[in-house]
């Protein structure tokens, strides 16, 4: 069975500097990997995804994903944090078999300062 | 664009009740899904559906029943409440042109607060 780690619970960044949020994941063969994100209040966004290919994907709000099998990591960044994005993020992995199901990430809170 | 819509979005039970969540989606989407959310534990899957008349249990699914008699609904059931289902439950929709494919976005509710007290 697939898992997810993401090892940062909060993370605090000053506003215009930048950022990586890192995930870990296990699985036995190539997996998808997506990021959401959750605003207070509301439900999961899509900020990017991987299925195959080149292993940088761009998403979203400027943000970026590099998928490294060596590392079994998928981490998340953006160049210069903006107020707005203050939220929780979580990472997870999909398997391919039927039901497609995510398995997620414990989630990591950002906070912004100003 | 309504997308997926979740009723209630608070609610408090008492130990033992039941009730059941409402999910409803306006994209013709196959695939739904049901996930609680609990403080630092990210998302747990406890349902999900392929189909109109096809659910299956994901890692979480004790307490729980669902149902998809529609490719628009997909209620979970809460028969006998317990503390330990205290959680904010979220609803998603995906389309999937078959099972082998890559799962396409999922497209989330805006969630139900659930407290048993």
């Amino acid at each position: 069975a697939q898992s997810v780690t993401q090892p940062d619970i909060h993370i605090t960044v000053s506003e215009g500097a930048s950022l990586e949020l890192r995930c870990n994941y296990s699985y036995g063969a190539t997996p998808y990997l997506f990021w959401y994100v959750q605003s207070p209040g509301q439900g999961l966004q899509l900020l990017l995804k991987y299925f195959s290919g080149d292993t940088l994907v761009q998403g979203i709000k400027g943000f970026e994903a590099e998928f490294k099998r060596s590392q079994s990591s998928f981490n998340l960044r953006k160049p210069s944090v903006h107020w707005s994005d203050a939220a929780e993020y979580f990472c997870a992995v999909g398997a391919r078999n039927a039901g497609n199901m995510l398995t997620f990430g414990g989630g990591t809170r950002l906070m912004v300062k100003p | 664009n309504a997308g997926v819509t979740q009723t209630p979005k608070f609610r408090i039970l008492k130990i033992g009740q039941s009730m059941t969540l409402q999910c409803t989606q306006d994209m013709n989407h196959n695939y739904m899904y049901w996930y609680r959310q609990d403080p630092g534990m990210g998302l747990k899957l406890i349902y999900y559906s392929v189909g109109a008349g096809i659910t299956d249990k994901g890692e979480v699914p004790n307490g729980y029943n669902v149902s998809r008699s529609t490719t628009e609904d997909f209620p979970l059931r809460l028969e006998l409440a317990a503390p330990s289902q205290t959680s904010v439950y979220f609803c998603a929709s995906s389309y999937n042109p078959r099972t082998d494919s890559p799962l396409e976005k999922l497209f989330f509710g805006s969630g139900t607060q659930l407290s048993v007290l």
